[in-house]
């Protein structure tokens, strides 16, 4: 069972422009939630959290979204740059133990 | 100077073989992890360690067995490998057990038995 889900797998979007990543999570009781960013042969690297006390964090040209009743967040890139281009994971933390649970990821590509 | 280091990077080896990736972290942390990055790209937790406690063992077959000898080093023996255990394996470090300022990863160790 996927308990975070990033439905779309890939997304291009035009240089300059705003790209918005999504992801679903299905346990209410996720206390923090992160994004990643991944390039090819390298480590997952973090980018943003956000703890379920907030709705928004801002970091730069990266802003993370929290709807906790819809149990969304979402990632606004703007502007998108081509450097940007990379897999986005979200992720989540929950439980005693505070285990880190990712999605499958999302392909970002951003066009000159 | 690497943040969280791992090796070898890749590993080609034939199943029934016993094999060991090592990871080393310079950042102070005290808590180090293992994650598998299997072929549909799913990333997995496999193992976490704080301060060389074992505080995560997720449903692994116990062929692989962790150590971690100190608080900067969690080293990842594999026994008996099979096709199935071909993917790319990340280790990392966060600050404390809860993670909440993120984890720094290491580059991945690719691992593919034939």
């Amino acid at each position: 069972d996927q308990q975070v889900k990033q439905n779309s797998p890939s997304l291009s979007v035009q240089e300059g422009r705003i790209s918005i990543l999504n992801c679903d999570y299905t346990n209410s009781m996720f206390d923090y939630f992160l994004w990643y960013k991944k390039y090819p042969a390298e480590g997952p690297t973090f980018l943003i959290s956000i703890s379920s006390i907030k709705d928004k964090n801002e970091d730069g040209r990266f802003t993370v979204f929290l709807n906790k009743s819809a149990k969304h967040l979402s990632l606004h890139i703007v502007p998108s740059q081509p450097g940007d281009s990379a897999v986005y994971f979200c992720a989540v933390i929950g439980g005693s133990n505070y285990k880190l649970t990712f999605g499958k990821g999302t392909l970002l590509t951003v066009n000159p | 100077d690497t943040a969280v280091s791992q090796t070898p990077k890749y590993l080609v080896t034939q199943m029934g073989n016993d094999k060991s990736i090592k990871c080393e972290q310079n950042l102070g942390h005290d808590t180090m992890y293992w994650y598998k990055q299997d072929s549909k790209k799913f990333l997995k937790i496999m193992f976490s360690y704080n301060n060389k406690e074992l505080i995560i063992n997720e449903t692994v077959p116990n062929r692989f067995s962790p150590k971690s000898p100190d608080k900067a080093h969690l080293n990842l023996h594999i026994n008996s490998l099979e096709l199935g255990d071909s993917a790319v394996y990340f280790c990392a470090s966060s600050l404390d057990y809860r993670g909440l300022w993120g984890y720094t990863f290491g580059s991945g160790t690719r691992l593919t038995v034939v």
